[in-house]
Parts: structure tokens; C-alpha cells; sequence
């Protein structure tokens, strides 16, 4: 078990481009979040599925923002034309269901520079 | 809404002290709350979890208290090291309100040898 993954750890991307982040979670982990990060500021919750199923989505996550997770085990956030607001840390996180906690364990995460 | 403060924003002590951290939420119907440690530029590492009808949850130096009713939980660290520098964050995951956690601001702690 070598934890959750995400790939890439930095991204430099001109203002108006499109970028996708990968996110691995913990083998056999149902459940998998997505939540970002501004500098100083706690992270706060985007979006989470339970194996393929997209189940919660928060407003921050808006039209330009797309999430997959397309056979329950990897996921991918893609930002379309980004603005310089997007610059943010992007943290993904995964929990197994079958726990009684439901503990959540966090990646290193995708830093986001927009130009 | 749930909000989650955490004072103070920033903390600096000199080594060997002991310290408290404070978490305050604003709706008591919470499922669990975590204590997070992040250092510059890195994710979150888990440090402790209380479930809601726990009182308090310990692992080595760290002890996290939770008072529920109150909205309140506390991170005592005993005997701070420099190693402990880092941004401690708390957060809670409400009852019947999905999966996602409702995190706090975080307290920036420097320990100074």
C-alpha cells in the first residue's frame, strides 16, 4: 500500500489553457475526494465519488471544472480555460466505506501556477 | 453552514513547551473531527481522529480533546521539538451531510531550538 498518488506535483500553465490532474487512491478504497486549497487557507471540498459515482459536487466546482473517475479506481480533474484564480493546491483523498471511521487519507497534491 | 475557526492563526514557541491548539465549529452535529498536520507545500498527513461520541483520542505526544456540545476541540502537543513546525489544521464531518470534511483556517506553529 503505498497511499494516495497524484500526478503531476506542479503545473505551470498559461492563463485560458486546459490542464487534468490524476489522482490514484488507496487500492481498494470505494470512496474518492477531491478538494483545493488556497494559499494560507484550509482546503475546502470539491467534489467526491463512491467507486464511479459522482455523489456530491460543491459550488466552487463550476462549469469549467469536470471530474471522472471512470472505473472506480483512478480519478481525473480537468480545469478548462483557466484563470488565475484557479492557482490553488489541488488535494485528493480516499476513505474505504467498509470502515467504521471512514477515515479520509490525503495525497501530496497537484500544485496549480496559472500565468 | 458549518464553519470552522482555529485560533491562534500563528504560533511560536521555544523548544520543550507545551502548547494547545484550538478548534471551534459552529454546528455540534458533527460525525467525526481530524487533526491534520501539513508542512510548506505538502498534502495532509492524518494525526489523530475523535468520533463524535469520544471525549478525547491520543498518540504519543499529541492528545486531542472534543467537546461536542460546545463546539470545541483542543490539540495538546507535550514537549514541542522544532520537527513539530508545521500548519495544524482541524476538521469535521458533519452528520448526514455527505462525505466531505469542513476544514479550519490551520494554526502555523514554529517551535525555535
Amino acid at each position: 500500500d503505498t497511499g494516495v498518488s497524484q500526478d503531476p506535483r506542479h503545473k505551470i500553465t498559461k492563463r485560458g489553457q486546459n490542464v487534468t490532474f490524476r489522482c490514484d487512491p488507496i487500492s481498494e478504497h470505494n470512496r474518492l475526494y477531491w478538494y483545493r486549497q488556497t494559499l494560507g487557507q484550509g482546503p475546502e471540498f470539491l467534489t467526491y465519488f463512491q467507486n464511479e459515482a459522482q455523489l456530491e459536487k460543491s459550488r466552487l466546482l463550476s462549469d469549467r471544472f469536470s471530474a471522472e473517475r471512470p472505473k472506480g479506481s483512478f480519478s481525473t480533474l480537468e480545469i478548462q480555460r483557466t484563470e488565475q484564480g484557479d492557482s490553488a493546491m489541488y488535494l485528493c483523498a480516499s476513505s474505504d466505506l467498509g470502515t467504521i471511521y471512514n477515515e479520509q487519507f490525503f495525497g501530496p497534491g497537484t500544485r496549480l501556477t496559472v500565468l | 453552514k458549518q464553519e470552522v475557526t482555529q485560533i491562534p492563526a500563528a504560533l511560536s514557541v521555544p523548544e520543550g513547551e507545551n502548547l494547545v491548539l484550538n478548534c471551534s465549529f459552529t454546528d455540534s452535529a458533527i460525525y467525526n473531527l481530524q487533526w491534520f498536520r501539513q508542512d510548506p507545500g505538502k498534502g495532509l498527513t492524518s494525526l489523530l481522529l475523535i468520533q463524535s461520541s469520544q471525549r478525547e483520542q491520543t498518540s504519543g505526544r499529541l492528545n486531542a480533546s472534543l467537546d461536542k456540545s460546545s463546539g470545541r476541540s483542543t490539540l495538546y502537543i507535550a514537549a514541542s521539538q522544532p520537527g513539530d513546525s508545521a500548519t495544524y489544521l482541524c476538521a469535521v464531518r458533519r452528520e448526514n451531510a455527505g462525505n466531505m470534511l469542513t476544514f479550519g483556517g490551520g494554526t502555523r506553529l514554529m517551535v525555535k531550538p
